[in-house]
């Protein structure tokens, strides 16, 4: 199956700074890559839509100033946590898929993000 | 309103038995996609098994089969002789559309815990 890569798979910061998540598809272009966050024993609920070359669309209740997506190439997106309070230490994983339909969501190893 | 239910929070099987886990969603799209989704304590997401919502057969992949009823709305995951790595979390997700576009979410998920 394609590869789909995340990094950092996991990083410490202080509260107040930002963090920097990137996810890359390594052997296919995704014009559309997804964020989802997961809490622990629980499920991922979907961010954001990221689009090649256009804005993110956000979920409801998602920070869109807090959770930047920039998404400039076919191949990579970011996410970008402004300002990290504790509450935002969380599993962050990334998805994409091929273009057309019946395709299935590959997804990144996952980011772990601990404020502190 | 919750889109994908997965009403067994916990199931045990034991090794080389078969089980089924369960999932029901709620859509008003025609076209739609079903998924089963692994995840290890590793956090990574495997992907299992796909169903389109125009696939007569039901789909089979190694030893995972889906057991597609689109009158119930159900889409359930029959594991065959267990094994001890099968001991996991497994999300059933949905894609409302079939195009790489289209959003992918997830239901709470079930822990399956495979005993020797």
């Amino acid at each position: 199956g394609a590869v789909v890569s995340q990094h950092p798979s996991w990083v410490i910061c202080k509260s107040g700074t930002s963090v920097k998540i990137e996810c890359r598809s390594l052997d296919f272009q995704a014009t559309t890559m997804f964020w989802y966050r997961q809490f622990p024993k629980q499920s991922l609920m979907l961010m954001a839509t990221s689009n090649e070359g256009s804005k993110a669309t956000y979920e409801q209740g998602v920070e869109k100033d807090k959770f930047l997506i920039n998404h400039a190439s076919l191949t990579l997106s970011t996410l970008t946590v402004t300002s990290a309070h504790p509450e935002d230490s969380s599993f962050y994983i990334c998805s994409a898929s091929y273009r057309g339909t019946n395709t299935e969501a590959f997804f990144g190893q996952g980011t772990r993000l601990t404020v502190v | 309103a919750q889109k994908i239910t997965q009403t067994q929070p916990g199931m045990f099987v034991q090794e080389k038995e078969a089980v089924t886990l369960d999932c029901t969603y709620d859509t008003s799209d025609q076209s739609y996609g079903l998924f089963w989704y692994k995840q290890p304590s590793s956090g990574e997401m495997i992907f299992l098994i796909y169903q389109g919502s125009y696939d007569e057969q039901n789909a089979t992949e190694g030893r995972y089969s889906l057991n597609f009823q689109k009158a119930r709305k159900s889409a359930n995951l029959v594991i065959s002789a267990s094994q001890l790595g099968d001991s996991a979390m497994y999300f059933c997700a949905m894609r409302e559309g079939r195009s790489s576009y289209d959003k992918v979410i997830f239901g709470p998920g079930t822990s399956l815990s495979v005993i020797p």
